[in-house]
C-alpha cells in the first residue's frame, strides 16, 4: 500500500513565525502536491511537483513556497505565518503514466495564532 | 481549465435509506473523474474513478458512480447507508493534459439511526 506522512497532525504556530511541513511518501511517485481545505471551498491546489528540485504554482500560491531535494520529500514553508493561513494542510503523491489517482497523506491542521 | 460543482452541501441521511450525491463538471477536454471520501480527522480516500469504458463505476463500500457525458455529470450513489458512511465525499476531475486535480467544494453526508 502507497503511504504518504505528514510530519505532525496538529499544529499551532504564532504569526510571523516561519513553519515547515514535511510529507513524505514511500512508493516512489513522481507527482507530489499540496493543499489546503477549508470548509465550503474543498481542497485547493498550493504547489505541485513532477520532478526533485521542480515546482509549478498551483491556485493559491501567495504566501507559500516549497522546497523538493528529494524524490520522497515535498516541504512546504510558510514563510511569514498569517492567520489567515490557519487550515487544513494536505499532502498527496501520483505516479507519473499512471491513472492519475492521487493518495492522500493524514493532514496537518495548523492554527496561526 | 476543468471546474466541479457539487450541488449538495450536506445531505442528512437515515440508516439504511439510499442517497445520492450530485457532482457535475466542466472542461472543454477530456476528463478523468473521481470520488474521494474523507472520514472525520483522516485524509481522503479514493472510493472509486471513471477513466473509460462502461459508464457506471463500482467502488468500495458499496458505492457507484454513473458517468454521463452529454449532461457532465458523475453522481455517487449508495442503495443502503451506515452510520459509519458519515463522512465527507469529494468529487474531482483530471484533465489528461497534466496530473492535477480540481475538487468540487465537498459534500457532507450525516447519516442517523
Amino acid at each position: 500500500d502507497v503511504k504518504v506522512t505528514q510530519s505532525s497532525r496538529y499544529l499551532v504556530k504564532r504569526t510571523g513565525e516561519k513553519v515547515f511541513l514535511e510529507c513524505v511518501q514511500d512508493m516512489d511517485h513522481e507527482n507530489m502536491f499540496w493543499y489546503r481545505q477549508d470548509p465550503g471551498l474543498g481542497l485547493r491546489l498550493i504547489y505541485f511537483s513532477y520532478d526533485v528540485k521542480m515546482k509549478e504554482k498551483g491556485d493559491i500560491p501567495e504566501g507559500y513556497s516549497v522546497s523538493r531535494e528529494k524524490k520522497e520529500r515535498f516541504s512546504l514553508i510558510l514563510e511569514s505565518a498569517s492567520t489567515n493561513q490557519t487550515s487544513m494542510y494536505l499532502c498527496a503523491s501520483s505516479l507519473v503514466g499512471g491513472n492519475y489517482e492521487q493518495y492522500f497523506g493524514p493532514g496537518t491542521r495548523l492554527t496561526v495564532t | 481549465a476543468q471546474s466541479v460543482t457539487q450541488l449538495d452541501s450536506q445531505v442528512p441521511v437515515f440508516e439504511e435509506a439510499p442517497v445520492e450525491l450530485r457532482c457535475n463538471y466542466s472542461s472543454s477536454v477530456s476528463v478523468y473523474l473521481f470520488w474521494y471520501v474523507q472520514y472525520p480527522n483522516q485524509g481522503l480516500q479514493l472510493l472509486l474513478k471513471y477513466l473509460s469504458g462502461s459508464t457506471l463505476v463500482k467502488g468500495i463500500n458499496g458505492f457507484e458512480a454513473e458517468f454521463n457525458k452529454s449532461q457532465t455529470s458523475f453522481h455517487l450513489r449508495k442503495p443502503s447507508v451506515h452510520i459509519s458512511d458519515t463522512a465527507e465525499y469529494f468529487c474531482a476531475v483530471s484533465s489528461l493534459r497534466d496530473y492535477k486535480l480540481s475538487f468540487g467544494a465537498g459534500t457532507t453526508v450525516t447519516v442517523r439511526a
